[in-house]
C-alpha cells in the first residue's frame, strides 16, 4: 500500500458526461501529479499541484482540469467525455519537488 | 524538452535468465532518475532511483542500475529473473517539478 487513495476503482459513463476523480495523497506529501495510462499513449503526464496551487503541466486536454484542495487532496475532472477518453488515470505524490513519487491504485473510467 | 526512452517494448525471459533493460534521458542538467514496476492489475511502485553518489543504485528485489552520465542512460539489471519479476517496467526522470516516464517496457518470464 503506497498511501495514496484513489476513488473510485471504476467508473463507467457515457460520451458527454462528465466525472470527478478523486486523490488522496500521503500523509505528509504536498504535491500531487495525475498521470493518464492507456494502452496506444502508455503514461502521459497530465497536471502537477503543489500546496494547492498548479505547478506544471502536460498533456491536459481543455475538457479536463484539476485542483488540489486546502486539506491537500485532489480532484481531476473530465468533461465531455469521449471514448478515447477510456483509460486508467494515476494519482501519485511527493514530500516536495526533489524526492520520489508514490502512486495510487488509480480509476479505471471507461466510456461507453 | 526532456523525454525518457525505453528500447526495449517487450522482452521474454526464462527464469534464471540474466535482464537488461535500456533507459536514456535527453536532459543534460541535474536529473533524478528512477525506475517504476507496474505488476498486472497493480499501480506503479518504486524500484530504485538515483539522485546522486555511487552511480551503481541497488533496489528491492535483487534489481539494480547504473547512471552512466556520459550516455545519459539509466539501465536496469537483475542477475537472475523470476516468474514474479513479470511486470511492466517504466524508466522515468525528474528535472524541477515534472516526471518524465518512458513507455514502458514489458517483461514476461517463462517458468
Amino acid at each position: 500500500d503506497s498511501g495514496v487513495t484513489q476513488t473510485p476503482k471504476h467508473l463507467i459513463t457515457a460520451t458527454g458526461q462528465r466525472v470527478t476523480l478523486r486523490c488522496s495523497p500521503r500523509s505528509g506529501d504536498l504535491s500531487v501529479y495525475w498521470y493518464q495510462q492507456s494502452l496506444d499513449q502508455g503514461l502521459q503526464f497530465l497536471i502537477q499541484y503543489y500546496n494547492g496551487e498548479e505547478r506544471a503541466k502536460g498533456n491536459i486536454l481543455e475538457r479536463f482540469s484539476a485542483q488540489q484542495f486546502p486539506d491537500l487532496h485532489s480532484e481531476l475532472n473530465l468533461s465531455s467525455l469521449e471514448l478515447g477518453d477510456s483509460a486508467l488515470y494515476f494519482c501519485a505524490s511527493s514530500v516536495g519537488t526533489g524526492t520520489e513519487a508514490f502512486f495510487g491504485q488509480g480509476t479505471r473510467l471507461t466510456v461507453v | 524538452a526532456q523525454s525518457v526512452s525505453q528500447h526495449n517494448h517487450h522482452v521474454i525471459l526464462s527464469e534464471a535468465a540474466s535482464l537488461e533493460l535500456g533507459c536514456n534521458y535527453s536532459y543534460g542538467g541535474t536529473v533524478n532518475l528512477f525506475w517504476y514496476v507496474q505488476y498486472p492489475g497493480q499501480h506503479l511502485q518504486l524500484l530504485l532511483k538515483y539522485f546522486s553518489g555511487d552511480p551503481l543504485v541497488k533496489g528491492i528485489k535483487g534489481f539494480e542500475a547504473e547512471f552512466i552520465k556520459s550516455k545519459f542512460s539509466f539501465n536496469l539489471r537483475k542477475p537472475s529473473v523470476q516468474w514474479s519479476d513479470t511486470a511492466e517496467y517504466f524508466c522515468a526522470a525528474r528535472t524541477g517539478n515534472q516526471f518524465y516516464f518512458g513507455t514502458g517496457t514489458s517483461l514476461t518470464v517463462i517458468p
